[in-house]
């Protein structure tokens, strides 16, 4: 059973609309949760990161925590076209070794002008 | 503040020779993490080093190894290439090891086994 799970999508929204993003994980020693945004031949790129329960904010992106039910969201506000990408979860659990994220298999994210 | 650098960016090989991937950590970080990804399987993690020492390995085979520097600089070695061994190949990097640590990635080597 795949540890971090995703909807692939694609998720179509309108511009200007707010999308939104879950995942859900395996391992209730998870400790770091991060979502990445990536465009097609890019690399990933850091959007959010959130360590504890609840919702943090940055810009248009809100994380969304919740260790109990063992989910993570990203809403983007006001979405715009070039918000269009795959966006990865990722999970670190973090074990006597080291660090180690676990990705989901990525949301395919569609802003439609 | 000068991100992941990782050399080459892309890269052709033939089935059979090995390949040699580097990576420059961002400043003052001490983990350096490998990743490869394809369409099949995704991201997966392949190692991960800090003070040059091996602290994770995830589920590959021994064709794939690497090594870290005193400097934090990181290489991935594959060995005996096979077609299945095209993938984008990702550095990330974190200051050190532990939750609540961010952790970066490079823009990649693109690697194609023909």
């Amino acid at each position: 059973q795949k540890e971090v799970e995703q909807n692939s999508g694609p998720l179509s929204v309108p511009e200007g609309a707010i999308a939104s993003l879950n995942c859900t994980y395996s391992d209730r020693g998870s400790q770091s949760f991060f979502w990445y945004r990536q465009y097609s031949g890019k690399s990933p790129e850091l959007i959010m990161s959130i360590y504890s329960n609840g919702d943090k904010e940055d810009g248009r992106f809100t994380a969304q925590l919740n260790k109990a039910s063992q989910y993570v969201s990203l809403l983007i506000r006001d979405s715009q076209p070039s918000d269009s990408a795959t966006y990865l979860c990722a999970v670190n659990i973090y074990n006597n070794a080291g660090n180690m994220l676990t990705f989901g298999g990525g949301t395919r994210l569609m802003v439609k002008p | 503040k000068a991100g992941v650098t990782q050399t080459p960016r892309y890269l052709i090989k033939t089935r059979g020779q090995q390949v040699t991937l580097s990576c420059s950590p961002i400043s003052g970080h001490r983990s350096v993490s490998w990743y490869q990804q394809t369409p099949g399987q995704g991201l997966q993690f392949l190692f991960e080093y800090f003070s040059e020492t091996q602290r994770n390995k995830g589920n590959f085979p021994g064709r794939f190894s690497g090594r870290q520097f005193s400097n934090s600089r990181s290489e991935m070695n594959v060995s005996t290439l096979e077609l299945g061994d095209s993938a984008l190949y990702l550095c990330a990097s974190s200051r050190t090891l532990g939750s609540g640590n961010t952790i970066y990635f490079g823009e990649g080597s693109w690697l194609t086994v023909v």
